[in-house]
């Protein structure tokens, strides 16, 4: 099975400041079919978890461009370029590319 | 609008059986396979499972911890994605969210099971 590690697991950031969270993979998420199955997902406080970015770098529809997605096999990182009081909660990473489906730990995005 | 509406959950006994339903509007359900997610109180997500829309096979997949006691199924007539839970344990005290495939885009709000 495929095991998804992130870090940091907590960040703490000032608004305005940018962030980046690293998501690595025990085995490569290249897909035969030639897609690379890795999303982000946050979970807002309260709140069922929501897409962010789909095949590593597809931001989901309504999501800011300060949010992005890089990184291939399996070494990936979503980055916001500038934190806003609203981007607080718990950031996943999952892969898709085997069963079965894996999540990361997850990382805690606090303000300072 | 795309909606997922979950229901079933509640308090049961080890050892029990639950059903949760996933009520699923706003898309052709048929064309899409479906997950299932769950997240223990003040943990990370994990998936339980999915099943392939019937053009695909309509088979499912699960995790190693559901080994035989769950079950996914579908009824594409009346929109409805299941999960069936028998043999309940403490350790599968979770919200359990049904989420559309691929790249799990949309989430139901959760129902809650409580194994005690």
């Amino acid at each position: 099975d495929i095991v998804m590690t992130q870090s940091p697991l907590s960040l703490p950031v000032t608004p305005g400041e940018p962030a980046s969270i690293s998501c690595r993979s025990s085995q490569s998420l290249l897909h035969s079919d030639g897609n690379t199955y890795l999303d982000w997902y946050l979970q807002k406080p309260g709140q069922s978890p929501q897409l962010l970015i789909y095949l590593g770098s597809n931001r989901a529809s309504g999501v800011p461009d300060r949010f992005s997605g890089s990184g291939s096999g399996t070494d990936f990182t979503l980055k916001i370029s500038r934190v806003e009081a609203d981007d607080v909660g718990v950031y996943y990473c999952m892969q898709a590319t085997q069963t079965p489906y894996a999540f990361g730990q997850g990382t805690k995005l606090e303000m300072k | 609008e795309v909606q997922l509406v979950e229901s079933g959950g509640g308090l049961v006994q080890p050892g029990g059986s639950l059903t949760l339903s996933c009520a699923a509007s706003g898309f052709t359900f048929s064309n899409v396979w479906m997950s299932w997610v769950r997240q223990a109180p003040g943990k990370g997500l994990e998936w339980v499972g999915r099943i392939r829309s019937k053009a695909a096979g309509g088979t499912t997949d699960y995790d190693a911890f559901v080994k035989g006691r769950f079950s996914i199924s579908r009824d594409d007539s009346g929109n409805t994605l299941y999960l069936q839970m028998n043999s309940l344990k403490t350790e599968d005290t979770a919200m359990y969210y049904c989420v559309r495939e691929p790249h799990f885009d949309y989430w139901g709000q959760g129902t809650l099971v409580t194994v005690s």
